[in-house]
């Protein structure tokens, strides 16, 4: 079956640095990608997505990179605050299916 | 800016009873979808339903699980007879159609005691 993984489990940054979380996937025929962020208690809040059919997407303060080549996307977070401290997800999906990475613990040192 | 919202946010149950999660997806939204994660680990599929019917589910949704949309708002999941593997945070999807992200409520958490 379809696999999504993440490279490091743990993530410590500076506050005002920028941070950058990867996640692997094994499926070639996923055609959309989402990144999640999970604070606490709470669900998974999307963040940005993008579609196969482009490399690079850019929102506020982030931006996610997507190599098909290799089957890896990142997120990258510019300036990272302290209100950034959670858990990321990245997803993978087809025919809304939808697979989940085990997630990245992205914490914030003031 | 709509949401899924979740009810209850916490339930206690005793093992062996029965339970119904209850959801409110996006209105506009046509994909419906319930998730699990277990403390510290990875959301885990359970089950996608569309046009009134399940899509697809996982293994982990066997018969004690069974999802029903009474009527045009709410999305519950019930699970007959809960088993002290059941606690877990339980999360209802929903998504629109096309690449459409999935928009979670926050969950409920299911204690089996």
């Amino acid at each position: 079956g379809e696999s999504v993984g993440l490279h490091l489990p743990t993530l410590s940054v500076q506050e005002g640095d920028n941070s950058i979380i990867n996640c692997a996937y094994s499926n070639s025929a996923s055609d959309y990608f989402i990144w999640y962020k999970q604070e606490s208690g709470k669900g998974p809040q999307f963040i940005i997505d993008i579609r196969s059919n482009m490399d690079k997407r850019q929102g506020q303060r982030v931006t996610v990179l997507l190599n098909k080549t290799v089957k890896h996307l990142s997120l990258q977070i510019a300036a990272t605050q302290p209100g950034d401290s959670a858990v990321y997800f990245c997803a993978e999906t087809s025919f809304n299916k939808f697979y989940f990475g085990s997630g990245t613990k992205l914490n914030v040192k003031p | 800016e709509p949401e899924v919202t979740q009810t209850p946010s916490h339930q206690v149950t005793q093992m062996g009873q029965e339970v119904i999660l209850r959801c409110v997806p996006i209105s506009n939204h046509l994909y419906f979808y319930w998730y699990r994660q277990i403390l510290g680990q990875k959301v885990e599929f359970l089950v996608s339903f569309y046009n009134n019917e399940i899509s697809e589910k996982s293994e982990i949704f066997d018969d004690q699980f069974s999802v029903e949309r009474p009527d045009g708002s709410n999305f519950t999941l019930k699970i007959r007879s809960t088993k002290l593997e059941d606690s877990a945070m339980y999360f209802c999807a929903s998504s629109g159609v096309g690449d459409s992200p999935l928009h979670f409520g926050n969950g409920t958490r299911l204690t089996v005691t």
